[in-house]
């Protein structure tokens, strides 16, 4: 069945670096994408998403990468902050069905 | 606008009580949604109803019943506890459907002993 998996279940970067999350995905009819990011003890929280029809995206300080050809989404993060810690999910849909299929997160922490 | 809303925070049940999870939105949002969270995985999702007065079973809806109230509202109910219900309970909001951007509530931390 489709599945939504992450290439690291935690990360650690520099205070200043980018950071580059990962996420595979392997039903090829997913057509739109999200990466929420879940700090401890809350919801998780939108800040990204992108469409099959695209390829890149960017937000503030934010950029989601689509490859189709090999499945694969990442987020990447510019100058990574002390509050860009947390978990982040990538998730997937495709047209007409009815969940949003979500993967395990990778944990993001910031060392100063 | 306070987004979505979820009631109790925290929950401590014994085994074989049931308790009612209460969720509202003041986005007028069509669809809800009820995921459950447990440690190290994704969000589940439980139960969505599409629009009022539809409901839907997702991934893991054996235990539970929901009850989508009016536009707003939407109670996730567990008739008798168990302790694999033990987890983190979030409802999500959408205007249209699952293929639009979900907002989430802050959780209901449940314990079931």
């Amino acid at each position: 069945g489709e599945s939504v998996g992450l290439h690291l279940p935690t990360l650690s970067v520099q205070e200043g670096d980018n950071s580059i999350i990962n996420c595979a995905y392997s039903n090829s009819a997913s057509d739109y994408f999200i990466w929420y990011k879940q700090e401890s003890g809350k919801g998780p929280q939108f800040i990204i998403d992108i469409r099959s029809n695209m390829d890149k995206r960017q937000g503030q300080r934010v950029t989601v990468l689509l490859n189709k050809t090999v499945k694969h989404l990442s987020l990447q993060i510019a100058a990574t902050q002390p509050g860009d810690s947390a978990v982040y999910f990538c998730a997937e849909i495709s047209w007409g069905a009815q969940k949003l299929v979500f993967g395990q997160g990778t944990r993001l922490t910031i060392n100063p | 606008n306070a987004g979505v809303t979820q009631t109790p925070k925290f929950q401590v049940l014994k085994t074989g009580q049931s308790m009612t999870l209460q969720c509202a939105q003041d986005m007028n949002h069509n669809s809800m949604y009820w995921y459950r969270q447990d440690p190290g995985m994704g969000l589940r999702l439980i139960y969505y109803s599409a629009s009022e007065g539809t409901t839907d079973k997702g991934e893991v809806p054996n235990g539970y019943n929901v009850s989508r109230l009016n536009k707003r509202e939407f109670s996730l109910r567990l008739e008798s506890a168990a302790p694999s219900q033990t987890s983190v309970y979030f409802c999500a909001s959408s205007e249209y459907g699952a293929g639009d951007t979900q907002y989430f509530g802050p959780g209901t931390r449940l314990t079931v002993l």
